[in-house]
């Protein structure tokens, strides 16, 4: 059973350029978050889909979008990349929106 | 708001020594969630425990235990015996048990157990 499946693993973009980052979640689960996770931090939660729906947003700005697809897989937009940006982006699926979640190992974003 | 504090950023241990990572939370909510996830170099969150603020029991799986004291807003994690494959990133992690459940994370604290 493949768990939380992400890609790319690793990517480097420059300032001002778009970077789309997939996510495919754990057989079962409908649910899936983003993390931001930024060097020596902990994760920091972006969004979450459910139904092919935002229903949870942190506190990101509107560059950050995402969508879920009707397979439950999802992907994380991010516009006009500011060196900032530069992080270990998560997606973590759940089965519900109160399950436990099951993370995959991430895809490390550069800005440079 | 939620807030989780990891004070100690780096503990450096020799194998076969007991370590214990400590927790502490900030919360208004009258129930809640607490978590501990691992996250070793692979970059993955490996989940560790969930435990639902009506249960103070501690609890302890294999070398694992957690201590959790609702009076201090602390859930300590103590590694018995620990090995080098311990090595990794440890995270306390809090959440609401309603539509608020997204957990909120600590900054993490790095083990490092040495051979």
């Amino acid at each position: 059973d493949a768990g939380v499946t992400q890609s790319p693993t690793h990517l480097i973009k420059t300032r001002g350029q778009q970077v789309t980052l997939r996510c495919s979640p754990k057989s079962g689960h409908d649910t899936v978050s983003w993390y931001q996770q930024a060097l020596g931090q902990g994760p920091q939660f972006i969004f979450q889909y459910y139904e092919e729906e935002e229903r949870q947003r942190g506190n990101f700005p509107d560059r950050f979008s995402g969508h879920q697809f009707p397979n439950y897989s999802s992907e994380l937009n991010v516009n006009a990349l500011l060196l900032g940006d530069s992080a270990l982006y998560l997606c973590a699926s759940s089965q519900t929106r109160t399950g436990e979640l099951f993370f995959g190992e991430g895809s490390r974003l550069t800005v440079l | 708001a939620q807030k989780v504090t990891q004070a100690q950023t780096e503990i450096s241990v020799v194998e076969k020594e007991d370590v214990t990572l400590d927790c502490v939370y900030e919360t208004r909510d009258t129930t809640y969630y607490l978590f501990w996830y691992k996250q070793p170099p692979s970059g993955e969150l490996v989940f560790l425990i969930r435990r639902n603020s009506f249960d103070e029991q501690n609890e302890i799986s294999g070398r694992y235990s957690w201590n959790f004291q609702k009076s201090t807003s602390s859930f300590n994690f103590t590694i018995t015996a620990s090995q080098v494959v311990d090595s990794a990133v440890y995270f306390c992690a809090l959440s609401g048990t309603g539509g608020s459940y997204i957990p909120t994370f600590g900054r993490g604290t790095s083990l490092i157990v040495h051979p």
